[in-house]
């Protein structure tokens, strides 16, 4: 069966690195997605990498994904205030099914 | 672009009325939509998967006769809770998959509907 881990929670401090975990279980996972989300709000995509990728970067955001340790991160360089919710990573083996199984979810917290 | 709303943001109802819960896709078409449910500080569960003119699929464990879920349109699912209890209580958003996205099926969230069943 599909089983995605985080850690619950991760504290940092305004303008270092973060960097979020994820472990999954289903090797034949297609798409690997990082999600936001903010109290009391629905989710964000934040970017998402193919399963035969190995590193994805977008501005302040870098996805790296081991597949051979079914492992995935997200790193958010010079972390602000703003980027204290909830991040989610999902799954998904099928991209045009897109049915999502989600991590737990790691709740940062940016301190000053 | 990619915005998915949901209506009501926050309901309170009665042990035994039913509420319906609004998903509409505002500037694209959404064959398939999905309906999650997440408890406090807990990841989202999957509750069904709506499809567009068909039948809903529905995860194991969730009873469909209580869940009830129409796509009537391309733009527009609904979650009616029927017979809500209080441990129906709980955030209920859906997503949307643009029909006009590429492969990775990115899917877009609502805000959420917020029951309270008292």
């Amino acid at each position: 069966g599909e089983d995605v881990e985080q850690s619950l929670f991760l504290s940092v401090r305004e303008g270092d690195s973060s960097v979020i975990n994820c472990t999954y279980t289903d090797s034949s996972s297609t798409y690997l997605y990082w999600y936001k989300q903010e109290p009391g709000a629905g989710l964000q995509l934040l970017t998402y990498i193919f399963s035969n990728m190995d590193m994805k970067q977008d501005q302040r955001l870098t996805v790296l994904l081991n597949k051979k340790d079914k492992h995935l991160s997200l790193r958010i360089a010079d972390t602000q205030t703003g980027d204290s919710a909830i991040y989610f990573c999902a799954e998904s083996y099928t991209g045009t099914a897109s049915k999502l199984t989600f991590g737990t979810g790691t709740r940062l917290q940016v301190t000053l | 672009g990619a915005v998915v709303s949901q209506h009501p943001s926050w309901v309170i109802c009665k042990s035994g009325t039913s509420v319906k819960i609004e998903c509409r896709s505002l500037d694209f078409q959404a064959t398939t939509m999905f309906w999650y449910r997440q408890f406090p500080k807990q990841s989202l569960m999957l509750m069904a998967t709506s499809n567009e003119g068909s039948k809903a699929t529905y995860e194991q464990g969730v009873e469909k006769d209580k869940f009830l879920i129409n796509h009537a349109s391309l733009t527009l699912s609904t979650l009616t809770v029927t017979s809500a209890h209080p441990e129906d209580s709980s955030f209920y958003i859906c997503s949307a998959r643009d029909i006009g996205t590429s492969g990775a099926g990115e899917q877009y969230f609502g805000p959420g509907t917020r029951l309270t069943v008292t």
